[in-house]
């Protein structure tokens, strides 16, 4: 069963602009990744952010996490084209010791517009 | 260094046929991920192995198996193909089993089942 949920399931912007993406979970977890593939390939890794980091940063990306609200956003800065991909969150679990497999949501499709 | 590898590339297969899927994990990593990845849905976890031994299992009937070599390539088995098995099979592999430590994905093997 998917754990996280993406919003929106499709997001289409125009180059230049910013694109947040935001993903809810259910259950508790250690840590929380974001994950990106282009046209049903493999899957890059963006960024891992941990239960107790907030916010998070890494080039043009932006992820914040709330444990309370079991949510988390992807934010991406001046998209370009080449941003156009499905993007995924991946969270572990905390319940029953599962910290070895990562559970995926239906990810959101990001179209950039040049 | 070269990435994940999975071979074949594209494969289709019968109904009630056998598929052998495989998986070279880059150069150091012990821990090999397996996940299918239905058309429209986030990947959904398979196996792990680490240091040959199985870690985890996901919800997947018995006719899938997965075994890892001694040099921690990997193979995913799959008996009495049905028509829902036809997915893209990802293989990811990190240094460690733990979920904490980023998992790097290969390109992924698409298996159509007729």
């Amino acid at each position: 069963s998917q754990q996280g949920e993406e919003d929106p399931q499709a997001l289409s912007i125009q180059e230049g602009e910013n694109a947040t993406m935001n993903c809810s979970y259910k259950t508790s977890i250690n840590n929380l990744q974001w994950y990106r593939q282009n046209s049903g390939r493999g899957l890059v890794h963006l960024i891992l952010i941990r239960s107790n980091e907030r916010e998070k940063h890494s080039g043009r990306l932006r992820v914040t996490l709330d444990t309370s609200k079991k949510s988390s956003s992807l934010l991406i800065t001046a998209s370009r084209a080449a941003d156009t991909a499905s993007y995924f969150c991946a969270t572990d679990g905390l319940s029953g010791g599962s910290n070895y497999k990562l559970t995926f949501g239906k990810g959101t499709l990001l179209t950039v517009n040049p | 260094d070269a990435g994940v590898t999975q071979s074949p590339t594209h494969l289709i297969k019968t109904r009630g046929q056998h598929v052998t899927l495989r998986c070279s994990p880059i150069s150091g990593h012990k821990s090999v991920s397996w996940y299918q990845q239905v058309l429209g849905q986030g990947p959904q976890f398979i196996f792990q192995y680490y240091e040959k031994e199985e870690r985890g299992r996901g919800n997947f009937p018995d006719r899938f198996s997965a075994r890892q070599f001694p040099n921690y390539s990997s193979e995913l088995n799959v008996n009495a193909l049905l028509l829902g098995d036809s997915a893209l099979y990802l293989c990811a592999s990190s240094l460690h089993p733990d979920s904490s430590y980023e998992q790097y994905f290969g390109p992924g093997t698409r298996l159509t089942v007729t």
